[in-house]
């Protein structure tokens, strides 16, 4: 258990479909990042959130939209995906923005169909 | 995109062995190497966060070394034991983590 949870664990969704996935940390961390992780592939930032400001957005799809109501959550909306969108979606935060180790959730595995 | 190389991609240890892999990474502009390990169906849990050149950080039988004027990091595994199974990640951190692929480690009983 680390301290961030991710929900849902697993989500297939149709193409024309709007799902979200959530992030929570009760950590008291002020930094949080989206990461995606296909197969066979390293681990990919797709958004930094510090202090509820999105500061990085890594040339990510308009497809994927990212919100931060406040530091203790990250959701990402999802609408209009593609098939080569699925893979392993990693929430993680950190104290600061690129300040100590990064703390994961256990990540959405997501299908679109 | 910051070229972070980690080999080799895979490995097989019999139990009791020791091994040890590597991670390479940009040499300029340094700020901190982050080790993980990943096993399956789990979330990456930090081993070790690197700051100085020639650092060396221990965990139990785990261990990391860190040369910043080269570029790369070794990890280290003593007398591997089946819970050692995971794959292990380098992290390059100039205020964002650009990960490398992973080595994943198979202990063999």
């Amino acid at each position: 258990e680390t301290g961030v949870t991710q929900t849902p664990r697993h989500l297939v969704m149709g193409m024309t479909n709007k799902k979200s996935l959530k992030c929570e940390q009760h950590l008291g961390h002020n930094a949080m990042y989206w990461y995606k992780q296909s197969a066979k592939k390293p681990l990919e930032l797709m958004f930094v959130y510090s202090l509820e400001e999105r500061v990085e957005n890594n040339s990510v799809p308009s497809r994927f939209s990212p919100e931060c109501p406040n530091s203790s959550h990250l959701f990402l909306h999802l609408h209009t995906l593609q098939p080569e969108d699925s893979a392993l979606y990693l929430c993680a935060s950190s104290q600061e923005r690129g300040l100590g180790e990064a703390f994961f959730g256990q990540g959405t595995r997501l299908t679109v169909v | 995109i910051l070229n972070v190389e980690q080999s080799p991609q895979s490995l097989h240890v019999q139990e009791g062995d020791s091994t040890n892999f590597t991670c390479s990474f940009p040499s300029s502009n340094f700020y901190a190497l982050h080790w993980y390990r990943w096993e399956t169906a789990k979330s990456p849990e930090a081993l070790f966060v690197m700051t100085l050149n020639g650092d060396e950080k221990k965990k139990g039988r785990i261990s990391a070394t860190l040369n910043t004027k080269e570029g790369y990091s070794y990890l280290y595994i003593k007398g591997s034991q089946p819970e050692d199974s995971a794959t292990y990640l380098c992290a390059f951190n100039d205020y964002k983590l650009s990960f490398g692929a992973g080595t994943t480690v198979t202990v063999r009983a």
